[in-house]
């Protein structure tokens, strides 16, 4: 099942924060952030596995909280080359395989 | 070195005849994901391939998608009697093992008259 992604659209001014959320409704393995621009292809972020954990690079973080089956991505002073659509993935183990599963994105603008 | 590369990245066809999209992954990748993804959508899977085993193909819509991966390299996605619904972009991807991390290519954007 499709991880639900909120909110489906944010406009920024640079330098100003964003939260992205990803929530599922099936216990998960991990969780995994990609970002996409227009016409080119999605671009790994990071992953964060289950046990709780929180990563981050530059100044985008995330957060996983297996519990609650959520994940956060945090932007911190955003620059204009953050714009673009975000998808997490989230990741499930069952009998026939692990699955992974993308949400249906949050577009990102970040304006001067 | 190269990333992975899907040919061609735009393909126009018209209802009824079959299509063939390629991907080429990363040299020493084992796994290979399929994806489509409707405009303004997410990336929806397809199938996945562990080396020239296709070891889930359970989101090819229907008997009309076919995959393979002959020699564990070089894919290719074969859609037969082509649909206006078929109309997307298809996006492959590679990783060292299983789903972590996926690099995708550009994708091949499809469109069916």
């Amino acid at each position: 099942q499709q991880p639900v992604q909120s909110p489906q659209a944010v406009i920024l001014r640079e330098g100003e924060d964003a939260v992205i959320n990803c929530s599922s409704s099936k216990a998960l393995y991990s969780v995994h952030w990609y970002r996409q621009k227009h016409g080119e292809a999605p671009v790994f972020l990071m992953i964060l596995l289950k046990g709780g954990e929180q990563k981050g690079h530059d100044k985008i973080s995330a957060s996983f909280n297996e519990k609650k089956q959520q994940s956060s991505l945090y932007l911190t002073a955003s620059q204009l080359s953050y714009s673009g659509t975000y998808f997490c993935g989230t990741e499930i183990t069952s009998n026939a395989g692990n699955m992974l599963t993308f949400g249906g994105g949050t577009r990102l603008m970040v304006k001067p | 070195g190269a990333g992975v590369s899907q040919s061609p990245r735009y393909k126009v066809a018209k209802r009824g005849q079959d299509v063939a999209l390629r991907c080429d992954p990363i040299s020493g990748h084992v796994s290979l994901f399929w994806y489509q993804q409707a405009l303004g959508q997410g990336p929806e899977f397809l199938t996945y391939f562990q080396n020239e085993a296709q070891l889930d193909k359970s989101g090819l819509p229907s008997d009309r998608f076919f995959a393979e991966r002959p020699e564990g390299s070089v894919s290719t996605l074969k859609i037969q009697r082509t649909q206006q619904e078929d109309s997307a972009v298809y996006l492959c991807a590679s990783s060292l093992a299983g789903y972590w991390p996926q690099h995708f290519g550009d994708g091949t954007r499809l469109s069916i008259l």
